[in-house]
């Protein structure tokens, strides 16, 4: 694909249910990052992913947060238990590596999740 | 999470007017990159700087990595309403491969 696609773009869920987000980053992106921007503010780093390994948790929020990638592509973002505070946008993004031109991040449209 | 100091927080300008925002941080980067975001949209990247000094443009748009390599500015020249969004800055540090993200400008154009 062109770019990088989440899905889906909006979810409205109750308290208390789990919730899937799913990114499709670039081909040939090996490295792909997952962000929270809550309304107004900046981005949240949230993991980060190299293949199918995440050597860096260390900004999901809870351990009702987790992430898998498979195949080196595609991203799924779980949130089990949601609390109204999850309520943000996620953005995902992918590079080619992590440094220089080739860490230049690209970014998907989001899913916007409110939580009732 | 950890953020850079970006400014101004929001302008609103005329349209044809020149614009500047800035970001600084209290650590040495040696990348930042200058995104747009639209409303409801992921954000775009304009410009990417790897040198300390280094002046890159993209059209309207004119980006400087500062000297201290803490500090990178963004000039947008002769405004358009389509320029009308949420500027953030990005800034990495050497051998990683994380980015730390500025809290953003948020820019109105008057037409």
């Amino acid at each position: 694909g062109a770019g990088v696609s989440q899905s889906p773009s909006n979810k409205v869920t109750e308290k208390g249910k789990d919730v899937e987000l799913r990114c499709d980053p670039i081909s040939g992106h090996t490295a792909l990052y997952w962000y929270r921007q809550s309304l107004g503010q900046g981005l949240e780093f949230l993991i980060y992913f190299q293949g199918n390994s995440a050597p860096d948790k260390s900004g999901l929020p809870s351990d009702r947060f987790s992430a898998e990638r498979t195949g080196g592509s595609v991203s799924t973002l779980t949130i089990q238990r949601t609390q109204q505070e999850d309520s943000a946008v996620y953005l995902c993004a992918s590079s080619l590596s992590t440094s220089g031109r080739l860490g230049e991040q690209y970014f998907g449209p989001g899913t916007r999740l409110t939580v009732t | 999470g950890q953020q850079l100091n970006q400014s101004p927080q929001s302008m609103f300008i005329q349209e044809g007017e020149d614009v500047s925002m800035n970001c600084t941080s209290s650590s040495i980067f040696n990348t930042w990159l200058w995104y747009k975001q639209d409303p409801g949209e992921g954000p775009v990247l304009l410009i990417a700087l790897y040198k300390a000094g280094e002046l890159t443009s993209n059209g309207r748009l004119t980006a400087q990595f500062g000297i201290t390599r803490k500090d990178s500015f963004l000039n947008i020249s002769a405004s358009i309403p389509s320029d009308v969004g949420i500027y953030f800055c990005a800034g990495q540090y050497i051998g990683t491969y994380k980015y730390i993200f500025g809290t953003g400008t948020r820019l109105k154009v008057l037409a």
